[in-house]
Parts: structure tokens; sequence; C-alpha cells
């Protein structure tokens, strides 16, 4: 399935480390989001875009930083993480942002914070 | 609180029986409630949906039921089978965004 795609699939950084987690939609969607799953917790969002414009920041720390350069690829750019951060990383798209429109999830990057 | 309730958080069936789940919600003008299933290790995706013109939809064995005046929707499994087994999320609108629910863990026992 090629739908959405996440790179990379499990990531161990330091706290001290920069990394990025890169997410690419081959489905001609407009929104794209990022999203948090730690275990027992509901799913987290973190960000949405919409043609490649930010429309929701959901309070995340700054030490997460999106970026959207076209409606097909969305990057998390993390540093300074903390071990609490440790979770699956899940990237969706849906034809446009809402929540009328069905999402396709990504297969997940999953962190570890040491 | 949250913004979508979901239970069981787990639920155990015998291969045949019928399993339930439920969501609760908050937004009154919801009008997009779909259900997702994680597989071990793997994305979430999409089984079935329903919009709020609709007070029931069936898809083989799965089928979801929605009472908009009480806010809340179920998810029906008949017949179950091992290969449900999986995390069951449902979601709802809340003021723009889609917020899911905590997740139901099903176990079907051969």
């Amino acid at each position: 399935e090629t739908g959405v795609t996440q790179t990379p699939r499990h990531l161990v950084m330091g706290m001290t480390n920069k990394k990025s987690l890169k997410c690419e939609q081959h489905l001609g969607h407009n929104a794209m989001y990022w999203y948090k799953q730690s275990a027992k917790k509901p799913l987290e969002l973190m960000f949405v875009y919409n043609f490649k414009e930010q429309t929701e920041n959901n309070s995340v720390p700054s030490r997460f930083s999106p970026e959207c350069p076209n409606s097909s690829h969305l990057f998390l750019h993390l540093h300074t993480l903390q071990p609490e951060d440790s979770a699956l990383y899940l990237c969706a798209s849906s034809q446009f942002a809402g929540s009328t429109y069905e999402q396709y999830f990504g297969p997940g990057t999953r962190l570890t914070v040491t | 609180g949250e913004n979508v309730e979901q239970h069981p958080s787990t639920l155990s069936v015998q291969e045949g029986d019928s399993a339930v789940i439920k969501c609760t919600y908050s937004d009154s003008a919801s009008n997009y409630f779909p259900w997702y299933k994680q597989e071990l290790g793997k994305r979430p995706q999409l089984i079935i949906d329903i919009r709020s013109n609709v007070g029931e939809k069936k898809d083989q064995r799965i089928a979801v039921t929605l009472n908009k005046t009480a806010k809340h929707f179920s998810l029906h499994i008949t017949e179950t089978q091992p290969e449900d087994s999986a995390v069951y999320f449902c979601a709802a609108p809340h003021f723009g965004d889609m917020r899911f629910g905590a997740g139901t863990r099903l176990t079907v026992k051969p």
C-alpha cells in the first residue's frame, strides 16, 4: 500500500539530537495531518495543513516544528525532545481539511527518545 | 474531559459472538462519524462511517448506529472472527477538527 508513506519507520534519538520525520501522500489530497499515538491514549492531533497552509496547531510544544513545502509532503522537525515524547507519530491526509473527510493514515514512525 | 469517549477499553469475545463498541461525543453540530481499525503494528484504516442524515449503516458483518439526540454512536460486529482482533477507534468532529476515542482492544478467541 503506497497511498501515504512515512520515513523512517523507527527512530531512536537522544534528547540533544535533531531529526526529521517525513511523510508523503500519493492520493492527490490537499490536507495533511500529524498525530501522536501513545499507549492507552486517544490519537492526539498535532498539526493540520490545508493547501500548504497550517490551519491548526493543537498547543504542541515548540520542540516539534512542522513544515509543508507542498500538498504532497509533510515534515516534522524534532529537537531537544523529552523521553515522554516517545510514541508512534502518524501522518494522515484527506481530500480537504475538516471533519467530514475520510483520513488516510501512513504506517507511522516509532520514535524512542533516550 | 475528552471530546469523544469510547467504551469499553478492552473487549474479549468468543468466535461467532457479537461485539459492540460505544462512543459519545459533545459537539451537537457533528455530522460525520468514522470507525477505524488498527491491527497490531499497522496503520489505522477506515472500516465504516456514517453521516448524520441516517441512523444506521451496514456493510456485511459490521454496522454502525447513530443516535443524534443522545449524541452517541456504536459499532456492531456480528459473527466475529479471529481476524477481527484489533484496536478499534471511533472519531467525531469537534468544532471543525476530528477527535478520536481512546480505542477498544477487541480480542476474538477461537
